[in-house]
Order: structure tokens, then C-alpha cells, then sequence
């Protein structure tokens, strides 16, 4: 069965520091890979999608960018962060084919930038 | 005007209670429908999925969407402490998923 991994789960960085977040999936090839961002009752933002390797669709530009160095692999980077990149980020993957309609997230990590 | 948009709450109700969570959404081509559930600092699961009209259940749990009205629903029975959540509507078109914000629900024992 599919699985999919986030780390870490909570991450405390002061304002300027580098971020890397990390997610993996187990079980499926090809998978279309997402990274969300979810503020409290603003809802699931978007920021970046991929549909293979090294091809990687911005949502939001900002402080954020993300890469897929393997098939299975999304990460979330920034180089310097900011106060407002605190949230809570999910990662999550769709099956290209039957179930490319259903989105199966990851645990998520919650970010406090101080 | 936003594609989906679901009343946030919260809701609160008794154990043993019909839950009944709500969306409505604005592009009569969305033809896949999903209900996540969301406990607190976890990722949203998926609870249920449907395609085009009708209903489907799934234990305790229905879920129906109305074309016509551009209306999704998803209903709970016997309601239960550990269905406090904070569940969202979504649907999907062209390789973009669109969700709601949420509605949180506490079931009171």
C-alpha cells in the first residue's frame, strides 16, 4: 500500500534561518506531489506541485521554492525565512490514472518562525 | 467568488447526534468530490469520495452531492467524541483540487 512520510513534525526557526522540509513516498511511481500551506481558518493554500522529476509548478512566489531530485522525493526549502512562513505545511501526492482525482496527504509539519 | 466554500462553524453537538456539514462550490464541470477529516496537527484524511451525483455511504457516514444545486454533503450518524474534527469539503478538475476551509465539529459525550 502507499504511504507517504513528513519530517520532521514540529520545527522552531529564528527569522532568517534556512529551512528544509522533506517528504517521501512509498508505494506508487510517478506521483503528482504537492505542497500546501495551511493557516488557521484561512483554509489549504497551494504552493507548489510537481508531475515528475525536476518539474515543479509554483502556486504562490514567495520566500519558498521546492524541488524534486527523485521520483518520490519533494522537498520545501527557503534560504532565509520569515515571520510570515510560520504554518503548518503539508505534503501530499496523487496517482496519475484511476485515482488521480484523490489527494492523500502527509502528517504535516507544523513551522513557528520567531 | 471562491470555488468552494463551506460555512467554518464550529459546530457543536451531543454524542448520538445526525452531523450534517455542508459546501457549496461554483463550476458545474467539477465532477469528483471528497470529504477529509482533520484532527488537530495532523494532516487531513481522506473520509470520502464520490463521483458525479448521488450518494454514497460508508459506515456511519454519508456522503451526497446535489449537481443541480451545486451542493455537497456529508452526514454523520450516532455521532462520536472521536468524530470531533475539523472536516473539509473538496472537489477536483483538470489536475487541480479546490477545497473548502472547514468546519469544525466537537461531539459532546
Amino acid at each position: 500500500s502507499q504511504t507517504i512520510h513528513q519530517w520532521p513534525a514540529t520545527l522552531v526557526q529564528p527569522v532568517g534561518s534556512p529551512l528544509s522540509l522533506e517528504c517521501t513516498v512509498e508505494g506508487t511511481s510517478n506521483p503528482n506531489l504537492y505542497w500546501y500551506r495551511q493557516a488557521a481558518g484561512r483554509g489549504l493554500q497551494l504552493l507548489f506541485y510537481s508531475v515528475g522529476i525536476g518539474q515543479i509548478s509554483s502556486e504562490v512566489p514567495q520566500n519558498l521554492s521546492a524541488s524534486r531530485p527523485q521520483d518520490r522525493q519533494f522537498i520545501l526549502s527557503s534560504k532565509k525565512l520569515l515571520l510570515s512562513d510560520s504554518g503548518f505545511y503539508l505534503c501530499a501526492w496523487s496517482s496519475i490514472g484511476v485515482t488521480n482525482e484523490k489527494l492523500f496527504f502527509g502528517s504535516g509539519t507544523q513551522l513557528s518562525v520567531l | 467568488q471562491k470555488e468552494v466554500e463551506q460555512d467554518p462553524g464550529p459546530l457543536s453537538v451531543p454524542e448520538g447526534a445526525i452531523v450534517s456539514l455542508n459546501c457549496t462550490y461554483s463550476n458545474s464541470a467539477f465532477q469528483y468530490f471528497m470529504w477529509y477529516r482533520q484532527y488537530s496537527r495532523k494532516g487531513p484524511e481522506l473520509l470520502m469520495y464520490t463521483y458525479s451525483s448521488g450518494n454514497k455511504e460508508d459506515g456511519r457516514f454519508t456522503a451526497q452531492v446535489d449537481k443541480s444545486s451545486k451542493y455537497i454533503s456529508l452526514f454523520i450518524r450516532d455521532s462520536q467524541p472521536s468524530d470531533s474534527a475539523t472536516y473539509l469539503c473538496a472537489t477536483y478538475t483538470g489536475n487541480q483540487f479546490y477545497f473548502g476551509t472547514g468546519t469544525s465539529l466537537t461531539v459532546i459525550p
